[in-house]
């Protein structure tokens, strides 16, 4: 079955610094993979979306994440952190061969920026 | 956005009493789904339906059951509400272009006391 690790439950970066969020994924089959970010007393948003065509895939806020099968992986990155983007982020991989659309997240990260 | 509505978004409800939350779509899609989120857990899937009167057990699926009757609406029903059920509880929705996106309603913050 496949599955989600996101390395770090809270990760905390300077505003202006570098914004690094580790997601790490199992599945038996090439995946579809996802980032999400959830605001305080909100849903999950959509950041960006890998469904393998280009493996350096750019999102909204100036996010990007990069696949990488040979370590199976899906890092978030974006180079300058603004204070609006404090939130939770999480990852997600999709159900290996099902049609059911079906999704596995991972725990999140939590991303505090400071002033 | 995505129109997804959820109701009610606040509920505190007593130990042992049945609750059914409600998920409305106007995007015709035809998957949804029920997640609960707690601190540490991430997201779980409850239910899901893949069309009307279609669902399927998720991995947290012990004391809920779900109804579909329309395409625009699932409901989750807690039979008896137990306080290991209180959690923030999502719908989602996603249609059938192939790429798997999911998009999510506002939530509904329940409490069993």
């Amino acid at each position: 079955a496949q599955s989600v690790t996101q390395l770090g439950s809270h990760v905390s970066v300077s505003e202006g610094a570098l914004v690094l969020l580790r997601c790490n994924y199992s599945s038996s089959v090439p995946p579809y993979l996802f980032w999400y970010v959830q605001y305080p007393n909100q849903g999950l948003q959509l950041l960006l979306k890998y469904t393998s065509a280009a493996t350096l895939v750019k999102g909204i806020n100036g996010f990007e994440a990069e696949f990488k099968k040979s370590e199976t992986s899906f890092h978030l990155t974006k180079p300058s952190a603004h204070m609006s983007d404090a939130a939770e982020y999480f990852c997600a991989v999709s159900d290996s061969g099902g049609s059911n659309y079906k999704l596995t997240f991972g725990k999140g990260t939590l991303l505090t920026v400071n002033p | 956005d995505a129109g997804i509505t959820q109701s009610p978004r606040h509920k505190v409800t007593e130990t042992g009493t049945p609750v059914t939350l409600r998920c409305h779509q106007t995007e015709n899609h035809r998957y949804m789904y029920w997640y609960r989120q707690d601190p540490g857990h991430g997201l779980r899937l409850i239910h899901y339906s893949y069309g009307v009167k279609d669902t399927d057990k998720g991995e947290v699926s012990d004391g809920y059951s779900v109804s579909r009757s329309k395409t625009e609406d699932f409901l989750l029903t807690l039979e008896s509400a137990t306080s290991s059920q209180t959690s923030v509880y999502f719908c989602a929705i996603s249609g059938t272009g192939g790429s798997y996106e999911q998009y999510f309603g506002p939530g509904t913050r329940l409490t069993v006391t």
